[in-house]
């Protein structure tokens, strides 16, 4: 089945810094690959997505390529903001029914 | 506003009793999901539906029940067949006309089930 693999945290950053996770993907046919953001005692929030290979998705300041070669889709993110302090889930949905997430990664960005 | 309601958002079960989480949208969206999230395990799907009166099993059904008797709701059902059911829970829905499908899930806020 589908699965998806992301970069542990925590991670811990300064105000203005730049931030990367990465995500790798197994999928079969060709997934559509979505980065979602959990703010604390929220659900889940559409960050970004992108559908075919090449595409670049973009939100916030963040953006995350879908490279079919490498089966990735790493979130970046130039400058973040404590604002920016959350958990970031990076899914892919290859079938029509189903999204499958990664662990989720947790972003802290100090003043 | 359309959204998706979760209810309650908190709550405390003693152990060997079943417990049920409210999942009410208004936005019109045939399918529907509930996932659940356990620190530092992402999110896994317990049950889907995709029309009212059909739902199938996800990754780990075993001990939880559902219905869909209406479009807008989907009751999800914790028995005390579920041997560690302190969890986060998630409900989500997504629009199934392939013309609007974006494949994006909108979620509800969450409920937070605690087994004393």
């Amino acid at each position: 089945g589908d699965s998806v693999t992301q970069m542990e945290g925590p991670v811990t950053l300064s105000e203005e810094a730049f931030l990367t996770i990465n995500c790798t993907y197994t999928a079969t046919g060709y997934p559509s690959l979505f980065w979602y953001v959990q703010y604390p005692g929220e659900g889940l929030q559409l960050l970004l997505k992108a559908t075919k290979a090449d595409d670049k998705g973009s939100n916030k300041g963040f953006e995350a390529t879908y490279r079919k070669e490498t089966t990735s889709f790493h979130l970046e993110k130039g400058s973040v903001q404590v604002s920016d302090s959350a958990v970031y889930f990076c899914a892919v949905r290859s079938n029509d029914y189903k999204l499958s997430f990664g662990a989720g990664t947790t972003v802290t960005v100090r003043a | 506003d359309g959204g998706i309601t979760q209810s309650p958002k908190y709550l405390f079960r003693k152990e060997g009793q079943n417990v049920t989480l409210s999942c009410e949208q208004n936005l019109n969206h045939d399918a529907m999901y509930w996932y659940r999230q356990d620190p530092g395990q992402g999110l896994r799907l317990i049950y889907y539906s995709q029309i009212v009166n059909d739902f199938q099993k996800g990754d780990i059904a075993e001990g939880y029940s559902v219905s869909r008797e209406k479009k807008e709701s989907f009751p999800l059902t914790v028995t005390s067949a579920q041997k560690n059911p302190t969890a986060f829970y998630l409900c989500a829905s997504r629009i199934r006309e392939k013309a609007w499908d974006t494949g994006e899930l909108f979620f509800g806020e969450g409920s937070r089930l605690t087994v004393l």
